[in-house]
């Protein structure tokens, strides 16, 4: 299956400022997701990032908060802007690989103080 | 998408099979049943998943009723390592509507223990 590498693996933000972060995958893919984990609470998509197209938000997810970047089949970048403390969540990254179901990253921990 | 409904926790010995169910009676005919774990602080991780038929793989095998409308996930043998949040999911494969769109429930919590 796939290699998702995410980046940063954790960080801690001042509330107002902006955090990209980035995946990148070891193969080429068409579709690349991103979802939010809240503390305590499961994953939501909030949105797929097709190459060479705008992302697609899932309900309650808008462009402004959550700009995508798709520029190439194996990279992505989210980023999570004018941050406060209810951004405070873990972010992942997955893409689907065939049979393989869908391959996960190990996720960015986002603090927001 | 289709619902599911799983049982908030299970608990199991360790070296017996884990069984853990999933009621997913809304599913169509196009979306595959999915079974994903995570565990604390890690990414989810893919199991298995099956349209129709009984799966196995090196780690586990899902068992679909013949009307689909729930299913079963076995770990044969539980370590300790197998604690963790088991997800069962139904999603369409590439060409449909929901391709993609996992929609993670609150998922099983798998206690193993000594």
């Amino acid at each position: 299956s796939a290699v998702i590498s995410q980046k940063p693996s954790r960080d801690i933000c001042q509330r107002g400022t902006s955090l990209t972060i980035q995946c990148q995958v070891d193969s080429q893919v068409t579709m690349m997701f991103w979802y939010r984990q809240q503390p305590g609470q499961s994953l939501t998509l909030i949105a797929t990032a097709n190459q060479g197209s705008e992302a697609t938000y899932e309900s309650g997810f808008v462009i402004d908060k959550f700009p995508i970047s798709r520029p190439n089949l194996t990279f992505s970048t989210l980023t999570v802007s004018n941050m406060s403390p209810e951004d405070s969540s873990i972010y992942l990254c997955s893409v689907d690989r065939d049979n393989y179901g869908y391959t996960f990253g190990s996720g960015t921990r986002l603090t927001v103080v | 998408d289709a619902k599911t409904t799983q049982p908030t926790s299970m608990d199991c010995a360790e070296g017996r099979a884990a069984n853990l169910p999933c009621n997913h009676s809304t599913i169509s005919g196009n979306e595959y049943v999915y079974w994903y774990r995570q565990i604390h602080s890690q990414g989810p991780q893919y199991i298995i998943h099956g349209l129709k038929n009984n799966e196995t793989n090196e780690m586990a095998s899902l068992i679909i009723t013949e009307d689909r409308k729930s299913s079963t996930l076995i770990l044969p043998h539980a370590t300790l390592r197998d604690t963790a949040v088991y997800y069962c999911i139904v999603s369409a494969n590439a060409g449909g509507t929901s391709y993609g769109k996992l929609t993670f429930g609150q998922g099983t919590i798998l206690t193993v223990h000594p």
